[in-house]
């Protein structure tokens, strides 16, 4: 069965510094989700891309966030410095397009950030 | 503005208890309604959705859930709870652009 593949699972990084996170969603899937979830609450969207185009982007912490799609198949989600308030898990989940009914969202294991 | 919510933060019920978590939501349109598990340090695993049609749908590992809009309420149940279901459950809202609205879950702990 096809799964949306994150990585890296766990990562601890210190404040200020830099952190990426990789998603590739399942094949053929045009639509992409970003969402954090912190401990104790349920996920909140950051980005979401239609093919490489981003969608809604509204909630994206856009002066130390960044999200690419650059050939709308894998994503890339960056924190640049990483701050206190960051340690979250972070979730991908892709879709399938197209008319008729809603499309199910499909979640990756999601990558655990701490920062210290 | 568009909302759900999970009223219980934690329910514990014994094994082959029935269970039922309740979930509220606040949605302009006719609502497309989800439910999801999440096992701890994982991702979320669909258990049912309603797009439309018949108000009782059922989902995988016997759980159903029954969509009442006069209540706008969407609870999730399952008649006979195993040890292997204590996790945290979410219930969600489809945005028109595709996104979902999560509620702040619920945790199910199962005694023996």
């Amino acid at each position: 069965e096809a799964e949306v593949a994150q990585s890296p699972r766990y990562k601890i990084t210190e404040k200020s510094q830099a952190v990426a996170f990789w998603c590739d969603p399942i094949s053929g899937h045009a639509t992409l989700y970003w969402y954090r979830q912190i401990l104790g609450q349920g996920p909140e969207l950051l980005v979401q891309f239609q093919d490489e185009s981003v969608v809604d982007d509204s909630q994206l912490p856009k002066d130390r966030f960044s999200a690419e799609r650059l050939k709308g198949v894998d994503s890339t989600l960056k924190i640049q410095p990483a701050e206190l308030g960051d340690s979250a898990m972070y979730l991908c989940a892709s879709s399938s397009s197209g008319t008729g009914n809603p499309r199910e969202q499909y979640f990756g294991p999601g990558t655990r950030l701490t920062v210290t | 503005a568009q909302s759900v919510t999970q009223p219980d933060i934690h329910i514990t019920v014994s094994e082959g208890a029935s269970l039922e978590l309740r979930c509220n939501y606040s949605y302009g349109a006719t609502p497309y309604l989800f439910w999801y598990v999440q096992s701890p340090g994982q991702g979320l695993q669909l258990l049912l959705k309603y797009f439309s049609g018949d108000t009782l749908v059922q989902g995988i590992k016997g759980f159903e859930a029954e969509f009442k809009r006069s209540q706008s309420s969407f609870n999730l149940r399952k008649p006979s709870v195993h040890w292997s279901d204590a996790a945290e459950y979410f219930c969600a809202v489809k945005r028109s652009q595709g996104n979902l609205i999560f509620g702040k879950g619920t945790k199910l702990s199962v005694k023996p």
